[in-house]
Order: C-alpha cells, then sequence, then structure tokens
C-alpha cells in the first residue's frame, strides 16, 4: 500500500517569507511526527501528534512555526517569516504501533 | 549531555569484516530501543527493534544493557550495501511518545 507522502519534494523560498509543507500518512496511522534534520546532523523532532489529543509542541523552536492535523489525515507544518537557519530536511512519520515509524521521503527546504 | 550518544564515525571496513557500534542513553526510564539505517539523502527505515534477550535478524545482532544504558548493533559479514548511516533510537517511557534519535553512526563498506 501507499507509504508516507509528503510535498513538496523541494522548496526554495526567499528569506522572510512563509512555507508550508504538507504530510498525507499512512492511511489508518493514529500517531503523525514531524522532525527536522538539517545537513549531517541527527533528527531533531518537532511536534507529535496522537488521534484527537492536544498535540505535543515540546520540539518546535519557535513560534514561527506552527502544524496543524485534521483529524487521523493530512498534516501541515508553517513556517512563518523563514530564516535561513530554517533550511533543513522537514521529515514527517506516522506510526499505528507506537514502536514503529514510517517516514515520508522529506521536504528540502532551502532559505536564501 | 545528550539524550542519546553515538560515535558519528565514519567506520570504513572490508566487506566480509564484523563491525559493532555502541550507542549509549542517559534517561534510566528509556522502555523501547531501536536501530534504524539511514542512506543518503534518503528517510530513516527501521532496522530492528532492541530487545532486553537480545535479537538477531540474520548478520544484524542487537543487544541492549541497562545497567550500563547503551545498546550495540553487530553486523557480521559486512556487505557494500550495508554502507549507511545508523541511527540509535530510544522512546521514553512515560510521556510524549516521540522517539529520541542518536545523530547517527557512519558506516562505509569498501571493496
Amino acid at each position: 500500500g501507499a507509504g508516507v507522502s509528503q510535498s513538496p519534494s523541494n522548496k526554495v523560498t526567499e528569506k522572510g517569507k512563509d512555507v508550508e509543507l504538507r504530510c498525507d500518512p499512512i492511511s489508518g496511522h493514529t500517531a503523525l511526527y514531524w522532525y527536522r534534520q538539517r545537513l549531517g546532523q541527527g533528527l531533531e523532532f518537532l511536534i507529535y501528534f496522537q488521534g484527537n489529543s492536544a498535540p505535543d509542541k515540546s520540539g518546535l523552536p519557535s513560534d514561527r512555526f506552527s502544524a496543524e492535523r485534521t483529524g487521523e489525515s493530512v498534516s501541515t507544518l508553517t513556517i512563518q517569516r523563514t530564516q535561513q537557519e530554517d533550511s533543513a530536511v522537514y521529515l514527517c512519520a506516522s506510526s499505528f504501533q507506537v514502536n514503529e515509524q514510517f517516514f515520508g521521503p522529506g521536504t528540502r527546504l532551502t532559505v536564501l | 549531555r545528550k539524550e542519546v550518544e553515538q560515535d558519528p564515525g565514519p567506520f570504513n571496513v572490508p566487506e566480509g569484516a564484523t563491525v559493532a557500534f555502541n550507542c549509549t542513553y542517559s534517561n534510566s526510564a528509556s522502555q523501547s530501543f531501536f536501530w534504524y539505517r539511514q542512506d543518503c539523502r534518503k528517510e530513516p527505515k527501521l532496522l530492528m527493534s532492541v530487545y532486553s534477550s537480545g535479537n538477531e535478524d540474520g548478520r544484524f545482532t542487537a543487544q541492549l544493557n541497562r545497567a550500563s544504558q547503551y545498546i550495540s548493533l553487530l553486523i557480521r559479514d559486512s556487505k557494500l550495501s550495508d554502507s549507511a548511516t545508523y541511527l540509535c533510537v530510544v522512546i521514553r517511557g512515560t510521556g510524549r511518545r516521540a522517539l529520541t534519535f542518536g545523530s547517527g553512526t557512519r558506516l562505509q563498506v569498501q571493496p
């Protein structure tokens, strides 16, 4: 079946612009995670959605970052007033069983 | 101190060699442990879970040492296709069910 998909695959934007990244999780997966991975670095947790519970936003680096999820479907990660340090690959993952996460291919964001 | 620490490597080994990676974690409440594999410019994929009794999957063996708070991954008979970054992953026992990733250990298997 279909895996986790993300769009766009690449995004180049100018400093100060807003961007919106999309994640389509695997159907039936109740949990959805957003991570950021800078070049040569490990994964950095951003936000976690579990069913209808309040999301865990403890990893969001600043108030310029926000994310939404409608039910157990699509999620969008929005970065306002982008800065050059926001350049990274943004990875989305979903899971049904809490122990295994399936990752999307990521969105490579470049802020000029 | 980072919650999950790994030697970044790279580990350069010849084909057929046996190689082992360790990963230490600082939160004693951690309950679940995994190894993920990430190929260059690709997303991470689950390689194997790590169980207290140790577990094996083909050429790969994972071990957990709770007393010393580390997990290990042993790869026997290395293949060129094993070249990748291996990420140690820990789930905290309580609170948010988010994985904490190590920065990864890069393995390069050479012909």
